[in-house]
């Protein structure tokens, strides 16, 4: 069974850092392509970055660009966001989604982790 | 960036009856076109790829149609499980990813 679990978030003070992560079970980590997308409380879905199976391409909205960064470790099935100089409108739920074999739609999403930006 | 508008913002309908929930893209994004739904405290789930294929597991009484601009997510007889929020996305053009501002299915 494919399995997503996000962890990290928490409370953190408007210019502060968070490192999340998503552990991955269930599937052959190191041959799909992952995502970080997040949804801010009662509003809707905003794609944040992509990063390809190898880790060599990756992509950043622009929001987040120059903030935020994905890396992989593929040994340890763990996807990372590192999360700098934090926003208040970067509060949200932060789910990581897997890229489908298939086409490139999110097939499977974690639960989320919370992020609150907050003095 | 590619602009994804779904109508409408709310949708009543009673169960079994049919629901028509629109997407409208405002560059075409050929057939690369998903639609998930999301229930309350929970993650999004994929309902469609492609535009018009199920995931695995969703039920035949969900159907989506549509190319280039505008697209459809049918759901017929509405179960009492299926009423959440639904989000369109379009994946034609990476940078970014966009989804719909969603549409809340309620019942009527």
């Amino acid at each position: 069974e494919v399995q997503l679990v996000e962890s990290g978030g928490g409370l953190v003070q408007p210019g502060g850092s968070l490192r999340l992560s998503c552990a991955a079970s269930g599937f052959t980590f190191s041959s799909y392509e992952m995502n970080w997308v997040r949804q801010a409380p009662g509003k809707g879905l905003e794609w944040v970055s992509y990063i390809s199976s190898s880790g060599s391409t990756i992509y950043y909205a622009d929001s987040v660009k120059g903030r935020f960064t994905i890396s992989r470790d593929n040994a340890k099935n763990s996807l990372y966001l590192q999360m700098n100089s934090l926003r208040a409108e970067d509060t949200a739920v932060y789910y990581c989604a897997r890229t489908s074999g298939y086409d490139s739609d999110f097939d499977y999403w974690g639960q989320g982790t919370l992020v609150t930006v907050s003095s | 960036e590619i602009v994804m508008t779904q109508s409408p913002a709310t949708l009543s309908v009673s169960p079994g009856e049919r629901a028509t929930l629109s997407c409208r893209a405002s560059q075409s994004v050929s057939s690369n076109l998903a639609w998930y739904q999301q229930k309350p405290g929970q993650a999004p789930r994929l309902l469609i790829y492609g535009a018009s294929t199920r995931a695995t597991g969703i039920p035949a009484r969900f159907s989506g149609s549509g190319s280039g601009t505008e697209f459809t997510l049918t759901i017929s007889s509405l179960q009492s499980e299926d009423f959440a929020v639904y989000y369109c996305q379009q994946y034609n053009n990476w940078l970014p990813i966009t989804f719909g501002q969603g549409t809340r299915l309620e019942i009527k």
